[in-house]
C-alpha cells in the first residue's frame, strides 16, 4: 500500500494563478480531509469529505474548492492564489470520522 | 467552537529526562482525543483516547485522558534525541454537522539535547 500520496511536493505560484493539489489514498478510507499548517498555528481544517460525492467546509475554507468523485481521490483547488495561501498543505484519510488519520507527505506552496 | 490548547509551547531537555506535555480542550460533543508526533514531515499517529483514566502506552510514551477536567497528558520517559519533534494534540467532535472533525492544538516543540 502506498498510503496517502500528494503531488506536487513543492509549488511556487504567482498571485492570481490557479492550481490543483492532488491527493490519493489506496486504503479504501471513506473520510478524507485537507489541512493547512502555518507556523505556531497547528493544523487547520480546510475541507473534508465523508465519502464519494460528499464534501463539507472546515475551519478555513475560503479560497479553496474540493470535489470527491471517487473514494480514492480528493483534489484541492486554489482558484485565485493569494500570498495568504502560502503554507504547507496536508491531505489525510481515515477509515471513519474522528478516528486515526493517516497523513500524506505534504505540499509546500509559496504564492508570490 | 471547539478549542485545543497545548502547553508548554516549547520545551528543551537533556537525554534521559522525563517530560510531560499537556493538552486541554473544549469540545461541544467529545468523541476522541488523538496525539501525533511531527518531525520534518507529516504527522504520525501516537495514541487515540476515548475513555477517562485508561493509560495508553507504547514503549517510553504513555498518555491518559481526564474527561471530567477536559485534559490529556503525554509522558515521555528517558528521552532520546530522536524524540525531538512537534507533538500535536487533536480532539474529535461527535455531534451534528461537526461530527468527526478534528481540531488541532498549536503543538509543543520538544528539543532533546545529547
Amino acid at each position: 500500500n502506498a498510503g496517502v500520496t500528494q503531488t506536487p511536493k513543492f509549488q511556487v505560484l504567482k498571485t492570481g494563478q490557479s492550481m490543483t493539489l492532488q491527493c490519493a489514498q489506496d486504503m479504501n478510507h471513506e473520510y478524507m480531509s485537507w489541512y493547512r499548517q502555518d507556523p505556531g498555528m497547528g493544523l487547520r481544517l480546510i475541507h473534508y469529505s465523508v465519502g464519494a460525492g460528499i464534501t463539507d467546509q472546515g475551519e478555513v475554507p475560503n479560497g479553496y474548492n474540493v470535489s470527491r468523485s471517487t473514494t480514492e481521490d480528493f483534489p484541492l483547488r486554489l482558484l485565485l492564489a493569494a500570498p495568504s495561501q502560502t503554507s504547507v498543505y496536508f491531505c489525510a484519510s481515515s477509515y471513519t470520522q474522528g478516528w486515526e488519520q493517516f497523513f500524506g507527505p505534504g505540499t509546500r506552496l509559496t504564492v508570490l | 467552537e471547539d478549542k485545543v490548547v497545548q502547553s508548554p509551547l516549547s520545551l528543551v531537555v537533556h537525554e534521559g529526562d522525563t517530560v510531560t506535555l499537556n493538552c486541554s480542550y473544549e469540545v461541544t460533543n467529545f468523541r476522541s482525543l488523538l496525539w501525533y508526533k511531527q518531525e520534518k514531515k507529516a504527522p504520525t499517529f501516537l495514541f487515540m483516547l476515548t475513555s477517562s483514566g485508561i493509560e495508553k502506552k507504547s514503549g517510553r510514551l504513555s498518555s491518559i485522558l481526564d474527561k471530567k477536567e477536559l485534559f490529556s497528558i503525554l509522558n515521555i520517559t528517558a528521552t532520546q534525541t530522536g524524540d525531538s519533534a512537534v507533538y500535536l494534540c487533536a480532539v474529535s467532535n461527535a455531534g451534528g454537522t461537526s461530527y468527526g472533525k478534528l481540531t488541532f492544538g498549536q503543538g509543543t516543540i520538544l528539543t532533546v539535547h545529547p
